[in-house]
């Protein structure tokens, strides 16, 4: 059963840079696009990106000048980092795994971690 | 575009059906699918594709689409399945993002 496990920091003031890392246990780690969603307090499922296991990324076009989503495929981990981060970026964050058929029109996540609550505040 | 428009709430009595609409034009070329969300929890996938269950998901939970629009059917709505739901695809304009739904909030009386 595959499991995702999430970490970073919690806390950060304005204008640093969110790092959060999240671990693949119990399954393959190619064929998936591996993705970082958030929620604010309140409020509904943001989309951030993505990334596979050869590296090939896709951003949400509203974040992409401040994001990077990276993959460590030898201890099956992927990483996101946010920049200069703000109070709007306070939220749960979570990870997924994300299946990507576009022939057969499939898209969907089906396994998610627990979430990472960031504030931002100084 | 690549927005999901979604019903901000609906209401369903114990035992009765209650159908949660997704709308966009993604949905033309996407099959949407489907997440439960209930306090303080992750996302739980319940329908994906023309319309699968994931294992585990009861199959009163089904899915149909037709042009732009997804629809989430509950039929035989359960206590537990009060929670938010939200819709998800891909753009198909070309940016290749991921889109959620505005979700939609299910309140079991």
């Amino acid at each position: 059963q595959v499991q995702l496990q999430q970490w970073g920091a919690g806390l950060l003031k304005p204008s640093e840079t969110l790092s959060l890392t999240c671990a693949v246990y119990g399954g393959s780690f190619s064929g998936y696009y591996w993705s970082w969603i958030r929620q604010p307090p309140g409020k509904g499922l943001e989309w951030i990106g993505e990334i596979n296991h050869s590296g090939s990324t896709n951003y949400n076009p509203s974040l992409k000048s401040r994001v990077t989503i990276s993959v460590d495929t030898s201890k099956n981990q992927f990483s996101l980092k946010l920049s200069s981060v703000t109070a709007a970026d306070t939220a749960v964050y979570y990870c997924a795994r994300g299946l990507w058929w576009a022939a057969a029109r499939y898209y969907y996540m089906d396994v998610w971690g627990k979430g990472t609550t960031v504030t931002v505040s100084s | 575009s690549s927005e999901l428009t979604q019903d901000p709430a609906v209401s369903v009595a114990l035992g009765q059906t209650v159908r949660i609409t997704c709308q966009g034009d993604s949905l033309r070329s996407y099959y949407a699918s489907w997440y439960q969300q209930k306090p303080g929890q992750a996302p739980v996938l319940v329908i994906y594709g023309k319309n699968n269950r994931p294992s585990g998901i009861p199959d009163r939970f089904s899915g149909s689409s037709s042009g732009n629009t997804a629809s989430l059917t509950i039929t035989g709505a359960q206590a537990e399945d009060e929670a938010d739901y939200y819709c998800n695809s891909r753009d198909s304009s070309g940016n290749h993002q991921g889109v959620f739904g505005t979700g939609t909030k299910v309140t079991v009386l």
